[in-house]
């Protein structure tokens, strides 16, 4: 049962626009959502996080945006640039000290230059 | 380092051999979790450790895999009777429980295990 879903395997943009990546969840536990981004050979790298309690989270070019009545959220990257080609990953928790996460399987973004 | 480390960054082993893993926190992190990784799939949890205990251990496939955390620090992941379906990456990841808040996990590059 995959708890964590990213539909979409790939996704390409031209650079300077908006890149919006979408992730649904079917545990309603779950209460923390974070964004990883993975380059080849590399581990992880998280990216932005949003809590249960908010709808919305910036950070400079990455904006995580959370709907919990549909159970979805998406990640906005503007402007995309080349260097966000990467996979990103999509995942949650569900207990504070105890964080262990539930990931995506993926979405490999590519930027046109 | 700044980071979280862990050797070997690749591994290969024949079918049935015994082979270990180990992961360097960031200093100070007293949570540390494992996570694997096959091809085209998100990272999947294997163990949680805070401090030197073992708290949720609920991912560990078999008990081929066991891991332990001695000092609170460094920890090693063990996996006995290597079977080629353990052919995957280890990513070990380590966060701070400081501050009554959610914290992000800090993940090593991996080590890539490939049984043959």
């Amino acid at each position: 049962d995959q708890q964590v879903k990213q539909n979409s395997p790939s996704l390409s943009v031209q650079e300077g626009r908006i890149s919006i990546l979408n992730c649904d969840y079917t545990n309603s536990m779950f209460d923390y959502f974070l964004w990883y981004k993975k380059y080849p050979a590399e581990g992880p790298t998280f990216l932005i996080s949003i809590s249960s309690i908010k709808d919305k989270n910036e950070d400079g070019r990455f904006t995580v945006f959370l709907n919990k009545s549909a159970k979805h959220l998406s990640l906005h990257i503007v402007p995309s640039q080349p260097g966000d080609s990467a996979v990103y990953f999509c995942a949650a928790s569900a207990n504070f000290g105890n964080e262990k996460l539930t990931f995506g399987t993926g979405t490999r973004l590519t930027i046109i230059p | 380092g700044a980071g979280v480390s862990q050797t070997p960054s690749n591994k290969v082993t024949e079918k049935g051999k015994y082979v270990e893993l180990r992961c360097d926190p960031i200093s100070g992190h007293t949570a540390l979790y494992w996570y694997r990784q096959s091809l085209g799939q998100g990272p999947e949890f294997l163990i949680y450790f805070q401090g030197t205990g073992a708290a949720d251990d609920s991912g560990l496939p078999n008990d081929r895999f066991f891991a332990v955390r001695p000092e609170g620090s460094v920890s090693t992941l063990k996996i006995q009777r290597t079977e080629r379906g353990d052919s995957a990456v280890y990513l070990c990841a380590s966060s701070s429980l400081r501050g009554g808040r959610r914290h992000e996990q800090f993940f090593g590059p991996g080590t890539r295990l490939t049984v043959l």
